[in-house]
């Protein structure tokens, strides 16, 4: 299996702040990743695909890059609504694999 | 807009059989995977396996022996069947419309609706 590893596993940061959170696959996945957020209670929900595609509605602070091993999502300020877990996803090959989560908290 | 409805028994006891449904509403189930995908109390996400809407199933292979996922198009329907229980199956179990994309020679998946998820705990 893919194993998927995302750091940090925390992070504490206030609103308006810059956010890069990373996602490193045990082996290359091309550029088929996609990251989700989930809020406590909530299911995930699709930010981005294909490392780097905005899924429609989502608001374009958040930015996705990388390809291969190496994945990062951004958020370019946070706003409150952003403060939740983000997962990365590969499907290149099976099992289909998350990351274990990223928890992004208040500061 | 798709929306996604899991239903079933909160509660199914060791060894047993637990089977979950997930009912589309607002689009079609055809030209789609549809995913389950679990979380563990306080833990990470998941995936069990996929079905395509002709039939054509996928699981992970660990969970192969157990797992049966349907698909009854008459009804825009999913359904989940996991054998042989334990305490580690209690889970919050997602489906989720997932899409498959073509690249080259390879299919990528990626889950873009998701269901509010349903709580299945195992336990006598």
């Amino acid at each position: 299996d893919i194993q998927m590893t995302q750091s940090p596993s925390s992070v504490s940061a206030s609103v308006g702040d810059r956010v890069t959170i990373t996602c490193r696959a045990s082996q290359g996945i091309s550029s088929w990743l996609a990251w989700y957020q989930q809020k406590p209670g909530k299911a995930p929900k699709l930010l981005i695909y294909a490392a780097s595609s905005l899924q429609s509605g989502v608001p374009s602070r958040f930015s996705g890059s990388g390809s291969g091993t190496d994945f990062t999502l951004t958020i370019s300020s946070l706003q409150p609504e952003d403060f939740a877990t983000y997962y990365c996803q590969q499907s290149t090959s099976f099992p289909i694999t998350f990351g274990q989560g990223t928890r992004l908290e208040i500061k | 807009q798709v929306q996604l409805q899991e239903s079933g028994p909160g509660l199914v006891k060791p060894s047993e059989t637990l089977t979950l449904t997930c009912t589309v509403s607002g689009g079609s189930i055809s030209s789609h995977y549809w995913s389950w995908v679990r979380q563990p109390p306080g833990k990470g996400l998941e995936w069990i396996g996929y079905i395509y809407y002709t039939g054509r199933t996928n699981y992970k292979s660990s969970l192969k022996s157990r797992v049966t996922i349907s698909v009854d198009t008459s009804k825009n329907q999913v359904s989940l069947k996991l054998n042989s229980v334990t305490a580690a199956d209690t889970a919050v179990y997602y489906c989720a419309r997932t899409q498959g994309v073509l690249d080259v020679k390879h299919y990528f998946y990626y889950m873009d609706v998701w269901g509010k998820g349903t709580t299945v705990t195992v336990s006598s």
